[in-house]
């Protein structure tokens, strides 16, 4: 069946150092790929996406690539800060839009 | 200003009650949802409404019934609670121009 795989955390990384999270899918037809971001006590927010194969998408610093080949969307950041400290959700968008599949989200800790 | 909104943000009961949780939102979005996220973050989607109609339901047991009475709202009624049920609910709805999901802030539900 249709899923996401995601790297377990937590990851804990010092303030400047650069970021990947693992992400890749299982899906039949052609699936949008996210990454959603978790802050504390919060819901879920979109941080980027990507509609098709070669997509880059991009935002605060984060970009993710849509690659069909390895059926992969890795979320990347080149310089962390405390503030991005949050759980990060893979996830990817089937059946016309109306089922998101999520990943088992990876915590991320930032140390000053 | 709030998006989604739900009601009420914390939720503690018995077992074998019955309750209900609301969802609103002020986007005009013509879809929502509601997911459960367990203990460990976990995401599953529960059910997708588009237009006040039922598309999606993940084989979640007949004790949860959303209802819709508009295409603002979408309420969540659990009948016979069990411990299990204990998780923190999302809403989200979807739309406008990025076609974009918008969470609510969520509702934890403890089922003592």
């Amino acid at each position: 069946g249709d899923s996401v795989t995601q790297m377990e955390g937590p990851v804990t990384l010092s303030e400047e150092a650069f970021l990947t999270i693992n992400c890749t899918y299982t899906a039949t037809g052609y699936p949008s790929l996210f990454w959603y971001v978790q802050y504390p006590g919060e819901g879920l927010q979109l941080l980027l996406k990507a509609t098709k194969a070669d997509d880059k998408g991009s935002n605060k610093g984060f970009e993710a690539t849509y690659r069909k080949e390895t059926t992969s969307f890795h979320l990347e950041k080149g310089s962390v800060q405390v503030s991005d400290s949050a759980v990060y959700f893979c996830a990817l968008e089937l059946g016309g839009g109306f089922k998101t599949i999520f990943g088992a989200g990876t915590r991320l800790f930032v140390k000053a | 200003d709030t998006a989604v909104s739900q009601t009420p943000k914390y939720l503690v009961t018995q077992m074998g009650n019955d309750k209900s949780i609301k969802c609103e939102q002020n986007l005009g979005h013509d879809t929502m949802y509601w997911y459960k996220q367990d203990s460990k973050k976990f995401l599953k989607i529960m059910f997708s409404y588009n237009n006040k109609e039922l598309i999606i339901n993940e084989t979640v047991p007949n004790r949860f019934s959303p209802k819709s009475p508009d295409k603002a709202h979408l309420n969540l009624h659990i009948n016979s609670l069990e411990l299990g049920d204990s998780a923190v609910y999302f809403c989200a709805s979807k739309g406008g121009p990025y076609n974009e999901q918008f969470f609510g802030p969520g509702t934890r539900l403890t089922v003592l």
